[in-house]
């Protein structure tokens, strides 16, 4: 199975700030890497797929990037709509695994 | 637009089996799959497997494998996931979704929580 590891666990920023997620493979996945979005109580929420492109009505400050191994979710300017738990997902080969996710704080 | 209807929240004993159900609306059912993924409190997503609507070819995760069951109704677009022997831990949210290709899970269904407990 592919171990995917994310970093860091949690961070605390402010409105306004860059904020950089990191998502590690344990083995290739090419660029079948997504993130997903998720509010507590709620359903995950697709944000990215194929590691860089946005799914439609995703704010442009989404970006995401990598390939491989390596991969990451940057959310420049971060907006208060933006503190949730960001998961990152790859689709290459069965079983599907996910990241622990990153839950992004108000500082 | 796509939606995915879960059943309502259960409560079972360990021991017990549960079955939870997904109407889909808004797509053609027995073009994609019904996947199932589940979250534990304050845990992150867990891949539990899929079934094709098309065919019923499934695929579990190992984890579940020989205690999940998943079926489809094309007649009615629903998918159920069956989880039978549960344990305490199995107490989650699961959730159905389905995976477009090339863009990963585009559409969930609302949740529905499982709780075991004797």
């Amino acid at each position: 199975d592919i171990q995917m590891t994310q970093s860091p666990s949690s961070l605390s920023a402010s409105v306004g700030d860059r904020v950089t997620i990191t998502c590690r493979a344990s083995q290739s996945v090419s660029i079948s890497l997504n993130w997903y979005q998720q509010k507590p109580g709620k359903a995950p929420k697709p944000l990215i797929y194929g590691s860089s492109t946005l799914h439609s009505g995703v704010p442009s400050r989404f970006s995401g990037s990598g390939s491989g191994t390596e991969f990451t979710l940057t959310i420049n300017s971060l907006q208060p709509e933006d503190f949730a738990t960001y998961h990152c997902q790859q689709s290459h080969s069965t079983p599907l695994t996910f990241g622990a996710g990153t839950k992004v704080e108000i500082k | 637009q796509v939606q995915l209807e879960q059943s309502g929240g259960e409560v079972r004993k360990p021991g017990a089996s549960v079955k939870v159900s997904c109407k889909a609306s808004g797509y053609t059912f027995s073009s994609y799959a019904v996947s199932w993924v589940r979250q534990a409190p304050g845990q992150g997503l867990e891949w539990m497997g899929f079934i094709r609507a098309s065919n019923g070819y499934t695929n579990y995760a190992q984890n579940f494998q020989g205690r999940v069951t998943m079926t489809t109704d094309t007649s009615t677009s629903t998918g159920y996931m069956e989880l039978r022997s549960l344990r305490t831990d199995d107490t989650a949210v699961y959730y159905c979704a389905r995976e477009t290709p090339y863009s990963g899970y585009t559409d969930w269904g609302q949740g529905t929580p499982v709780t075991v407990s004797s």
